[in-house]
């Protein structure tokens, strides 16, 4: 069964320090892999996709086949980072997207 | 701009009562989501419909149904509502098939008393 585990509900993490938001996933074919964010009052909304290769907001994520992740970094965080984020998965291409339970990141002044 | 909205941002209602939530688009997209977000739990798919008047329970239906008479409008409908029913409601579209990328609404808080 397809499945995405985001083993931290929320990580803290001091202004300009490194950021690494955690995301395994269970899927035995070629998965789709997305981040999504939520900040405050705004709604959820794509970060980025893993074929698409590019840097948003300063964030990359590299798909890791033999780890089976999708690891959501960013070199110096910043106070506008602080969201909840969905790791998620499209499989089967049947446009279903299964995300992940969700990382609160919070950044401390 | 891409635009997804919801009937309602806040619902109060009372258990046993029959529940409608609303979501339109106007992207002209095929497919349409529903899903409830609770803490803890992320968001999990109730229903999705990949075209007018189709319908596929996703992974929680249970005491749900919905509606898809046309394409830009997917409603969400709880038959008798219940305590265990109060979250958070999305609603997201996608493009044509392979479109990967959901675009979703502001969310219905609703409340079950």
């Amino acid at each position: 069964a397809q499945r995405v585990t985001q083993p931290e509900k929320l990580l803290s993490v001091f202004k300009g320090a490194p950021v690494e938001l955690k995301c395994n996933y269970s899927y035995s074919g070629s998965p789709e892999l997305f981040w999504y964010v939520q900040y405050s009052r705004q709604r959820l909304q794509l970060l980025l996709r893993h074929i698409s290769r590019e840097s948003i907001k300063g964030f990359t994520a590299d798909l890791n086949k033999g780890e089976t992740s999708f690891h959501l970094k960013k070199p110096f965080a910043q106070e506008e980072d602080s969201a909840m984020y969905y790791c998620a998965l499209s499989a089967n291409r049947d446009d279903k997207i299964i995300f992940g339970k969700g990382t609160r990141l919070h950044i401390l002044p | 701009d891409v635009k997804v909205t919801q009937s309602s941002r806040y619902l109060v209602k009372r258990t046993g009562e029959k529940v409608f939530l609303e979501c339109v688009q106007d992207m002209d997209h095929e497919n349409m989501f529903w899903y409830r977000q609770d803490p803890g739990l992320g968001l999990r798919l109730i229903y999705f419909s990949y075209d007018v008047k189709m319908k596929e329970k996703g992974d929680i239906p249970e005491g749900y149904s919905v509606s898809r008479e046309k394409k830009e409008r997917f409603s969400l409908i709880l038959e008798s509502a219940s305590t265990n029913q109060t979250s958070m409601y999305l609603c997201a579209s996608s493009g044509a098939r392979g479109s990967y990328e959901q675009y979703f609404g502001p969310g219905t808080r609703l409340t079950v008393t």
